[in-house]
């Protein structure tokens, strides 16, 4: 199985900060990443694919980066909405991994 | 607008097999562009990919369930479905029906049922 591993676990920040969240594969999976937002009791949603790439309808704060084994997920200027968990996804493998997830706060 | 909805019992005893229904609606699920996936999230946990259908009827499991897991499709009815045999306490979650691209990222997501697993 590929290893998917976030970092911070857990991210305390303000309205209009620049976040980054960071993950890393256990192997080199090119650019097959992907990136979602979940809020309490909902289901996740898809941000970022293809480790850069905008979903539609996705505000264009958010912006992703990286290939191989390092990415990074970055919102440039946090709004109160954007408070939820992250986590990333690669699609490399069939066996598809989620990271275990960054759940950002508000400080 | 493409929605996924869930349905089936939301209470499973221990050893027997839970059974979920996809029903897909607003496009084909026998689209030759996509896959349709279970996904699984323990309460306060993270995601499990679980497996995924093509319409065809080609399947793909994760090995950790494999041996427990059955996904099967009805291309009339435009459902897909899940079957996990065995199950345990372990085995409680939210799960969730998505649709997959074909560069494997899950663009559509049902809203999730939990399946609680009860001794």
């Amino acid at each position: 199985d590929i290893q998917m591993t976030q970092s911070p676990s857990s991210l305390s920040a303000s309205v209009g900060d620049r976040v980054t969240i960071t993950c890393r594969a256990s192997q080199s999976i090119s650019s097959y990443l992907n990136w979602y937002q979940q809020k309490p009791g909902k289901a996740p949603r898809l941000l970022i694919y293809a480790a850069s790439s905008l979903q539609s309808g996705v505000p264009s704060r958010f912006s992703g980066s990286g290939s191989r084994t390092d990415f990074t997920l970055t919102i440039s200027s946090l709004q109160p909405e954007d408070f939820a968990t992250y986590y990333c996804q690669q699609s490399y493998s069939i066996l598809y991994t989620f990271g275990q997830g960054t759940k950002l706060e508000i400080k | 607008q493409l929605q996924l909805q869930e349905s089936g019992p939301g209470l499973v005893k221990a050893s027997e097999t839970l059974s979920l229904i996809c029903t897909v609606s607003g496009g084909s699920i026998s689209s030759d562009t996509y896959y349709w996936d279970w996904i699984r999230q323990p309460p306060g946990k993270g995601l499990e990919w679980i497996g995924g259908i093509y319409y065809s009827g080609s399947t793909y499991y994760n090995p950790s369930l494999k041996s427990r897991v059955t996904i099967s499709v009805d291309t009339s009815k435009n459902q897909f479905s899940l079957n996990l045999s065995s199950v345990t306490a372990a085995d409680t979650a939210v799960h969730y029906c998505v649709r997959r691209g074909a560069n494997g990222h899950f663009d559509y997501w049902g809203q999730g049922t939990l399946v609680i697993v009860s001794s």
